[in-house]
């Protein structure tokens, strides 16, 4: 298996830009995750789905993201507008089994993200 | 709520010194899993290990080796004879399944250099 693609791996913007994030997860993996990395709060979790639906999005930060995935095999987040404290790492994760706590999260490579 | 400490930020050790990543966790659940993931410079997070809450017996992993003690709440990682490729950024993550089977929170991470 390729494990979890995330694209772009870079992407740089300019403020009010909109971006969107790309990610595959692994072929049966029922759970996907979004998590955010920055230097000054670590890694936060953004939103995660199960089965395609969105279970919990209250680490989404305000109304400028939302997350989608269409189908077991592609989710996006995106932005807009960006704005430069959106700059960050952003992973896509997914897992298998019935509790997402106890599961192992395989990570995808992460987006970089920097908004100008 | 869950917490995870890494009150370590970053720890420098010469090559083939033993070092102990310190992780303390906060949660009022009985039922809960513990990780490590290591971040090396690539980016990408790799998971090292998962312990669940009934299971306290140490781990011996090669050079790794964890220590998990519910009386003081922490998971320490010790690696033994370091070397300059465990370089990398290492964090603990907890998630508990009593109250809403949440996904996992990491600490801020604890980054290692291994000098030759």
């Amino acid at each position: 298996d390729a494990g979890v693609i995330q694209s772009p791996r870079h992407e740089v913007t300019e403020m009010g830009q909109e971006v969107t994030l790309r990610c595959k997860p692994i072929s049966g993996h029922d759970y996907l995750f979004w998590y955010r990395q920055t230097m000054m709060r670590g890694l936060e979790l953004l939103i995660y789905f199960n089965n395609n639906v969105p279970i919990d999005d209250s680490g989404m930060p305000e109304d400028r993201f939302s997350a989608k995935m269409p189908n077991a095999s592609f989710s996006t987040l995106k932005i807009q507008p960006s704005e430069p404290r959106d700059s960050a790492v952003y992973f896509c994760a997914s897992s298998f089994g019935r509790t997402p706590g106890a599961n192992v999260l395989t990570f995808g490579a992460g987006s970089r993200l920097t908004v100008l | 709520a869950q917490k995870v400490t890494q009150a370590q930020t970053e720890i420098s050790v010469v090559e083939k010194e033993d070092v102990t990543l310190d992780c303390v966790y906060e949660t009022r659940d009985t039922t809960y899993y513990l990780f490590w993931y290591k971040q090396p410079p690539s980016g990408e997070l790799v998971f090292l290990i998962r312990r669940n809450s009934f299971d306290e017996q140490n781990e011996i992993s090669g050079r790794y080796s964890w220590n998990f003690q519910k009386s003081t709440s922490s998971f320490n990682f010790t690696i033994t004879a370091s070397q300059v490729v465990d370089s990398a950024v290492y964090f603990c993550a907890l998630s508990a399944l009593n109250s809403g089977n949440t996904p996992l929170v990491f600490g801020k991470g604890t980054r290692l250099s291994v000098i030759a």
